[in-house]
């Protein structure tokens, strides 16, 4: 049972460069999340979505686009990376009153 | 805006030191409040969730506590593998019904 999985584990891009982080769960969850870390920061929140074909803004959305075909992978994009967005992204899910379970996160530097 | 702080940022314990982690937070309708443990290159593992007022919850050295503003992490003779992140969060009902919403976390080191 893997859980929540995310791919890549790690990457560089230069500014400008587009990419995609894979997010996929076998928990057949409903909720799936995209977060971001920073140091002093926390966790914050990009966009989420509530069922397979919705998505919806976090509080951080800006300069990201996600989109969830399927019920079990959520994908998130940067179109035009920045060097702002270096960062660690977790993706997590959940179902009804669960807590979140996460994947070990994607460490994205942008140079 | 539902909102969530963590005291302190960093803890420095000598193992058997025990001593507690707090968690404020501003929710419309809290639906539950959550703590995770962050090992360092990992994502958070779910410790605890807290529904309501007075409601407690233990497991082996920790043991968290809920009030209307605020949730403590008490951690009892810990041991160096204590060591790691602690971070709070929340799920409310107005304007954060899917949405959690986490604090900046409490990074933990226990010395031998």
């Amino acid at each position: 049972n893997a859980g929540v999985t995310q791919t890549p584990k790690f990457r560089v891009l230069k500014t400008g460069q587009s990419m995609t982080l894979l997010c996929a769960q076998d928990m057949n969850h409903e909720y799936m999340y995209w977060y971001r870390q920073d140091p002093g920061m926390g966790l914050r929140l990009i966009h989420y979505s509530v069922g397979e074909g919705t998505t919806a803004k976090g509080e951080v959305p800006d300069g990201y686009n996600v989109s969830r075909l399927k019920k079990q992978n959520f994908l998130l994009g940067l179109e035009s990376a920045a060097p702002s967005q270096t960062s660690v992204y977790f993706c997590a899910s959940r179902e009804g009153t669960s807590p979140l379970h996460f994947g070990n996160g994607t460490r994205l530097t942008v140079t | 805006e539902d909102q969530v702080t963590q005291s302190p940022e960093a803890l420095r314990l000598q193992e058997g030191e025990s001593s507690s982690l707090n968690c404020s937070y501003t929710v419309s309708g809290l639906r539950g409040l959550f703590w995770y443990r962050q090992d360092p290159g990992k994502g958070p593992e779910f410790l605890f969730t807290l529904y309501s007022a007075g409601e407690e919850k233990e497991k082996e050295r920790l043991k968290a506590t809920l009030t209307k503003k605020e949730s403590f992490l008490h951690i009892t003779a810990p041991k160096p593998e204590d060591s790691a992140t602690y971070l709070c969060a929340v799920r409310g009902t107005k304007t954060s019904y899917d949405k959690v919403i986490f604090g900046p976390g409490t990074s933990l080191s226990v010395i031998p």
